[in-house]
């Protein structure tokens, strides 16, 4: 079945260093979603692309999604310790609007 | 607003017995999701109701996987003759609609342990 890959599976910066995660997908994708997940607690939508080429900003969050609509990235720069957590993203799956298939998900732990 | 709501939030059990898990949407939101949780895994899709139905139960791993959700608000997700490798967080979510993909607001989970 359709499947998104992330990398890096684990990335540890200094506080105030620049975080990056990668979502791909051997087919094109409608739309992605990023969620954020703290440590015991539970995932949290973030955003949702949908066009080709789209960038999105959040504050210190830069979200892109590819010309060819089959990868995507979520950029922190300057991070905080606020930011520790697992970021997945997330893609409407087997042709339907409601059915999400996550990624495995990129820890991030950031150093005061 | 109240987020979704999730009762209990442990249960240990013995394999073998049976179990229900409580969700409680959000006020309005017609469409509710089951997800499965294992330790360093994304959430990975159950079942998904739109109203009281259920639309999509393609992702229940087998026959002792059944989700409710009588009057279309809150639904119980019911698992006969636990084993443990049923132990897991067992995430719900919900959205306004599933019909237009929308983003999905996740409760605390039930975290499962079968012994």
């Amino acid at each position: 079945g359709q499947q998104v890959m992330q990398i890096p599976q684990y990335q540890h910066v200094q506080e105030g260093e620049d975080f990056t995660t990668y979502c791909n997908s051997s087919t094109t994708l409608s739309n992605i979603q990023w969620y954020k997940q703290r440590p015991g607690g539970h995932p949290v939508f973030l955003i949702q692309l949908v066009k080709s080429g789209e960038v999105k900003k959040q504050k210190r969050l830069t979200f892109q999604f590819g010309e060819a609509k089959k990868n995507s990235s979520l950029h922190i720069t300057a991070t905080q310790t606020t930011d520790v957590g697992t970021y997945f993203c997330a893609q409407n799956s087997g042709g339907s609007n409601y059915k999400l298939t996550f990624g495995k998900g990129t820890l991030l732990t950031v150093n005061p | 607003g109240a987020g979704v709501s999730q009762t209990p939030s442990n249960k240990v059990t013995e394999k073998g017995k049976y179990v229900e898990l409580r969700c409680d949407p959000i006020s309005g939101h017609t469409a509710l999701y089951w997800y499965r949780q294992s330790l360093g895994q994304g959430p990975e899709f159950l079942i998904y109701f739109q109203g009281t139905g259920a639309a999509d139960d393609s992702g229940l791993p087998n026959d002792r996987f059944f989700a409710v959700r009588p009057e279309g608000s809150v639904s119980t997700l019911k698992i006969q003759r636990t084993e443990r490798g049923d132990s897991a967080v067992y995430l719900c979510a919900s959205s306004l609609t599933g019909t237009t993909s929308y983003e999905q607001y996740f409760g605390p989970g039930t975290r499962l342990t079968v012994t």
